[in-house]
């Protein structure tokens, strides 16, 4: 099965700052990719798919990219509430693995 | 406006059973993929299963097959996973997520692609 490397795990920011996150794919999956952002009790919400396509209704700050093993998801401005975990996520085919989440705080 | 309801949750033994259920609203139920997802308590999230719209087509993880099984009604609107043979590491809130259907333009061909949509959740807690 394909695994998902998410790094880092945590990290921290301030207000404003560009925030990069990056998802390493075992192999490829050209771009059947997905990012998720999971506030503190919360449900996961779709932030992007397709690597590089934003959700409907996302603020335009998140982007992301990469095609094949590796992509980024990038905040341009991080806002307080963006503190959240995100997770990557293949759905190229069977299991639709997820990564293992990066934990994003305001410093 | 599109809603997900789970429900059958609770706290089971260790070799028990679980049904859980989700009702679905606000769109054509029976025109998309679902999924069923967990995640253990401070943990991050597992795909369990999915289910293709007509129920032909069923994955899962490796960790629950033979199992759990999913399955749907759709006359009924919703989505369910038969959890047998319970373990203490199944233990987890379970989410219901519709899969989104996009238009690949680099491949000139339909996507079925992300979770668009999830439930609230429900706690499954695996004890004795």
């Amino acid at each position: 099965d394909i695994q998902m490397t998410q790094s880092p795990s945590s990290l921290s920011a301030s207000v404003g700052d560009r925030v990069t996150i990056t998802c390493r794919a075992s192999q490829g999956i050209s771009n059947y990719l997905a990012w998720y952002q999971q506030k503190p009790g919360k449900v996961p919400n779709l932030l992007i798919y397709a690597a590089s396509t934003l959700q409907s209704g996302v603020p335009s700050r998140f982007s992301g990219s990469g095609s094949g093993t590796d992509f980024t998801l990038t905040i341009s401005s991080l806002q307080p509430e963006d503190v959240a975990t995100y997770y990557c996520q293949k759905y190229n085919s069977a299991p639709w693995t997820f990564g293992q989440g990066t934990k994003v705080e305001i410093k | 406006e599109v809603q997900l309801v789970e429900s059958g949750g609770g706290l089971v033994q260790p070799g028990g059973s679980l049904r859980l259920s989700c009702a679905a609203s606000g769109f054509a139920f029976s025109s998309y993929w679902m999924n069923w997802v967990r995640q253990a308590p401070g943990k991050g999230l597992e795909w369990v299963a999915n289910i293709k719209e007509d129920g032909d087509e069923k994955y899962y993880v490796d960790s629950v097959k033979g199992r759990f099984t999913i399955s749907r009604d759709n006359a009924k609107n919703s989505l369910y996973l038969q959890m047998n043979s319970l373990r203490a590491d199944d233990t987890a809130v379970y989410y219901c997520a519709r899969v989104t259907y996009y238009f690949d333009s680099s491949t000139s061909s339909g996507v079925w692609g992300a979770f668009d949509f999830w439930g609230q959740g429900t706690l499954v807690t695996v004890s004795s």
